[in-house]
C-alpha cells in the first residue's frame, strides 16, 4: 500500500514567520510531488508541485524535495492570517495515480 | 472555462436508499477522478477514467459503489444501497494528464446518509 505520510497537526506559526511543512511518501517511483491548500469547507487547489530534488521557489511559497529520503517539505515565509488552512501533499507517477496524504493543520496566529 | 461542476452540492438521504453524484470536468481533460474524503481517512481515490474509459477502481470500498463516465462531458458515481459509513464529502477532479499534472477539482458534494 503506498502511503503519503504527514503530521495532522495543528501547527501554529506566528504571522510573519516562517511555516514550515513535512511530508514522506513510500514509493520510491513517484515522479511528480504537488502541495495543495485546502480552506474549511472548500476543495483543495494547487498551490505548488516540483518533479526535480532540489527547491523550488514561488513567491512566498518554497518546496523542497529530497528523493533519496523520500522527503517533501513546503515553507511558507512571512507567515500570515490568510494562509490558515489544511495542507496536503500528494505524490503521483509510477502507477498513474496521485495519492494524497490526510494532510497539516495550520494556524497562522495574528 | 467554468471549472469542474459537481451536483448536488448537499445530499441527505436515509440509509437505504440510491444516492447518484454528478460530475462535469473541464473541456479538454482527458482524465477524471473520483475521491473521497473524511476527517479520519482523508482524501481517497476511488476511481479514475482516461478518455471516459475507468483505469483503475481498486479504490472503490464496495460493489454498492459504480461509476460511469459516458460520454467525455459528463460522469456519475452511484451508491447503491447507502449506508451511513458513506457519509463523507465526494470530490470529482479532471486534468489534462495524470501524474505530473495538477488536479482540478469540483466544489464536491457533502453527502450525509442517516
Amino acid at each position: 500500500q503506498k502511503e503519503v505520510e504527514q503530521n495532522s497537526g495543528p501547527l501554529s506559526v506566528p504571522e510573519g514567520a516562517i511555516a514550515s511543512l513535512n511530508c514522506t511518501y513510500s514509493d520510491r517511483g513517484s515522479q511528480s510531488f504537488f502541495w495543495y491548500r485546502q480552506y474549511s469547507g472548500k476543495s483543495p487547489e494547487l498551490i505548488m508541485f516540483i518533479y526535480s530534488n532540489g527547491d523550488k521557489e514561488d513567491g512566498r511559497f518554497t518546496a523542497q524535495l529530497n528523493k533519496a529520503s523520500q522527503y517533501v517539505s513546503l515553507l511558507i515565509r512571512d507567515s500570515q492570517p490568510s494562509d490558515s488552512a489544511t495542507y496536503l501533499c500528494a505524490v503521483g507517477g509510477g502507477d498513474d495515480k496521485i495519492i494524497f496524504g490526510k494532510g497539516t493543520r495550520l494556524h497562522i496566529l495574528p | 472555462d467554468a471549472g469542474v461542476i459537481q451536483s448536488p452540492r448537499h445530499e441527505v438521504t436515509e440509509m437505504g436508499q440510491e444516492v447518484t453524484l454528478r460530475c462535469k470536468p473541464i473541456s479538454g481533460h482527458d482524465y477524471l477522478f473520483w475521491y473521497r474524503q473524511t476527517m479520519m481517512r482523508g482524501l481517497e481515490l476511488l476511481i479514475y477514467f482516461n478518455n471516459n474509459v475507468p483505469i483503475d477502481d481498486s479504490g472503490m470500498p464496495e460493489d454498492r459503489f459504480s461509476a460511469k463516465m459516458p460520454n467525455a462531458s459528463f460522469s456519475t458515481l452511484k451508491i447503491q444501497p447507502s449506508e451511513p459509513r458513506d457519509s463523507a464529502v465526494y470530490f470529482c477532479a479532471s486534468s489534462r494528464d495524470f501524474g505530473s499534472e495538477k488536479l482540478f477539482f469540483g466544489s464536491g458534494t457533502q453527502l450525509s446518509v442517516l
